[in-house]
């Protein structure tokens, strides 16, 4: 068991631009939660997925945030047309369906600063 | 809405004492909740957790404590070492079928030598 991995872990980018992040989750981990966290404040809640199927997308989430997970495994969370607002820490997390007491495991980030 | 609220930013321990992190939530329909340790530059980790049917709940040096009708929790670390020193999250799951966290603040815990 290697844990959450997300890649890369820094990206610096030009406002305007698109950009992409990885997700790997624990292998056997069903479920797949993205999150966001700027400086002060707790993790955000993005977006979830069960298996292959994206269920839950929070406000925060705008359309020029899209996050994919093909075949259930790893997720991409892809951001368009990138702002300074976008810059965060931008967070996975996996977890093991267990009827409402699954616990997240969260991967090390990938921080993004918008110039 | 903030639902979950670490209302202390930080706070400074000294090694081998006994520290004190709370917690208060606002939303009765949570039932679960956990911590997280964070240092920077990595992402949360988990630490323990506790159901609404229990009041405490212990691993090693770590317990933490919940009551119900005050709607407030807290995570005891006794003790105290400077390995512990961190930044400290509570979160609750949503419940129903995605457990999606609502993390406080953060603490940021100093324990010094």
């Amino acid at each position: 068991d290697t844990g959450v991995s997300q890649d890369p872990r820094h990206k610096i980018t030009k406002r305007g631009q698109n950009v992409t992040f990885r997700c790997d989750p624990i292998s056997e981990h069903n479920r797949l939660y993205w999150y966001r966290q700027t400086l002060g404040q707790g993790p955000e809640f993005l977006t979830y997925f069960q298996n292959e199927a994206q269920l839950e997308k929070s406000r925060l989430l705008s359309d020029r945030f899209s996050a994919e997970r093909p075949k259930g495994s790893f997720s991409t969370l892809e951001i368009q047309r990138t702002e300074q607002g976008d810059s965060a820490m931008y967070l996975c997390a996996s977890s093991l369906d267990l009827f409402g007491r699954d616990t997240q495991y969260f991967g090390p980030g990938t921080r993004l600063t918008v110039l | 809405d903030q639902q979950v609220k670490q209302n202390s930013p930080s706070l400074s321990v000294q090694e081998g004492r006994i520290s004190i992190l709370n917690c208060d939530y606002t939303n009765s329909m949570f039932d679960y909740f956990l911590w997280y340790k964070k240092y920077p530059a990595e992402g949360p980790t988990f630490l323990i957790s506790i159901s609404s049917i229990k009041d405490k709940n212990e691993d090693g040096r770590f317990t933490v404590f919940l009551n119900k009708s005050a709607k407030h929790l807290s995570l005891h670390i006794v003790p105290s070492q400077p390995g512990d020193s961190a930044v400290y999250f509570c979160a609750a799951p949503k419940g129903g079928a995605g457990n999606m966290l609502t993390f406080g603040g953060g603490t940021r815990l100093m324990v010094k030598p």
